[in-house]
């Protein structure tokens, strides 16, 4: 089946630091990828949707200057976390859609994100 | 708009026994509609989807869930539980008509099998 990894799976960083983190399709090629933002015992929140070779389309507000994607080819895309604050500390989760003709989206692992 | 309600935080259930997940879902078009679980600390797993077709869809471990328009719902099922279904259950949304829609999470429940 579809594979999705993401890297890493946990970050500590200071307050003030950036992080990146990278969201691989394995076995398909995504022209869609998705990030979300998990709060405990919550649902998933849409932070945004890239196309690969695009400008990554935010959400109302998501800070696109705080949280920055890039979807660079057909299997990665990258969300930078900009001077991260501790309010920043989440679960962040990538997913892939194959194509317009796939309705489904396949999800990464998560990345744990504690920001101190 | 789109949206999925997901009325149960928890649903508790004795191995062995058929459980129910439901969903309800409103969307102005007509609906995509898909199951997902998620264990701890993972990211969600894709168990079945409704497109079009069969209201009754088959999906992973054996899992299904009855697509009923009138109702406006997609409830997830098994015949029997195992203690290793235990985890939290997405019902998701997508409304189909003209141009890709995001899908809408619902909030998420919390499926617990008894031994």
């Amino acid at each position: 089946g579809a594979v999705v990894s993401q890297h890493p799976s946990w970050v500590i960083c200071k307050s003030g630091t950036s992080v990146k983190i990278e969201c691989r399709s394995l076995d398909f090629q995504a022209t869609t990828m998705f990030w979300y933002r998990q709060f405990p015992k919550q649902s998933l929140m849409l932070m945004a949707t890239s196309n690969e070779g695009s400008k990554a389309t935010y959400e109302q507000g998501v800070e696109k200057d705080k949280f920055l994607i890039n979807h660079a080819s057909l299997t990665l895309s990258t969300l930078t976390v900009t001077s991260a604050h501790p309010e920043d500390s989440s679960f962040y989760i990538c997913s892939a859609r194959a194509g317009q003709g796939s309705h489904e989206q396949y999800f990464g692992p998560g990345t744990r994100l504690t920001v101190t | 708009a789109q949206s999925v309600a997901q009325p149960e935080d928890q649903v508790n259930v004795a191995e062995g026994n058929p459980l129910t997940v439901k969903c309800t879902y409103s969307v102005s078009g007509n609906p995509y509609l898909f199951w997902y679980v998620q264990y701890p600390n993972r990211g969600l797993q894709f168990l079945l989807k409704y497109i079009t077709g069969d209201n009754l869809v088959k999906g992973s471990y054996g899992f299904e869930a009855e697509f009923n328009k009138s109702q406006t719902s997609f409830h997830l099922k098994k015949p029997s539980a195992l203690v290793s279904d235990s985890a939290l259950y997405f019902c998701a949304v997508r409304d189909n008509s003209g141009g890709y829609q995001k899908v809408t999470f619902g909030t998420g429940t919390k499926l617990q099998v008894i031994p």
